[in-house]
């Protein structure tokens, strides 16, 4: 069964610091991977996607991940953040074959003005 | 303006009284889902659909129905609602054999008394 882990359940960064939330998944087979973003008390957006070709995708924001094929990593990066990217994060994975899909327990994170 | 609607929003409902999200999508899309979220443990998905009349039990189906007659709507169904049931709800929808993301709509808030 395929299964996504984010490290991080609560980061706490002040502005203009660099983040880095980690995410692995477990599934052998060809998957598409995403990062989105929830705001407080809004619905999901996707911040990034990889589904093919250069391993380092750029997303919206100033977002970018790296997928590491071999570590089954995905791991979601932001040389500086701001406070208005105080939101939760999902990692999630999606099976092409059987079409299931599977989200992390997500990242909540706090930016400190 | 693509979009994802749910409805209601919210609902307040008590055990046993059945009832229905709605869900419907203007993009064409033959992949819909549904999620619930919960803290702590992310966005889990109940059921998806790859296309009409097609639907497959996510991962934690128990205690919901789903049908899709139509490309559009993917209702969610809960025949003898619980408290356990109280949740964020959210449907999504993709494109199955393009590789886009998921959008999603903006959510039902379900309590259970």
């Amino acid at each position: 069964a395929q299964s996504v882990s984010q490290h991080n359940h609560h980061v706490i960064l002040s502005e203009a610091a660099s983040l880095e939330l980690g995410c692995n998944y477990s599934y052998g087979g060809t998957v598409n991977l995403f990062w989105y973003v929830q705001y407080p008390g809004q619905h999901l957006q996707l911040l990034l996607k990889y589904f093919s070709g250069d391993p380092l995708v750029k997303g919206i924001k100033g977002f970018e991940a790296e997928f590491i094929k071999s570590k089954f990593s995905f791991n979601l990066r932001k040389p500086s953040v701001q406070w208005s990217d105080t939101a939760e994060y999902f990692c999630a994975v999606h099976n092409t074959n059987a079409g299931k899909s599977t989200f992390g327990d997500g990242t909540t994170l706090t930016v400190k003005p | 303006e693509a979009q994802v609607t749910q409805n209601p929003r919210y609902l307040i409902t008590v055990t046993g009284k059945k009832l229905t999200v709605t869900c419907s999508q203007n993009m064409n899309h033959e992949y819909m889902s549904w999620y619930r979220q919960d803290p702590g443990l992310g966005l889990r998905q109940i059921y998806y659909s790859m296309n009409v009349e097609v639907t497959d039990k996510g991962d934690v189906p128990e205690g919901y129905k789903v049908s899709r007659k139509e490309k559009r709507n993917f209702p969610l169904i809960l025949e003898s609602p619980s408290p356990n049931q109280t949740s964020l709800y959210f449907c999504a929808s993709s494109h199955r054999d393009r590789n886009t993301e998921a959008f999603f709509g903006q959510g039902t808030r379900l309590t259970v008394v």
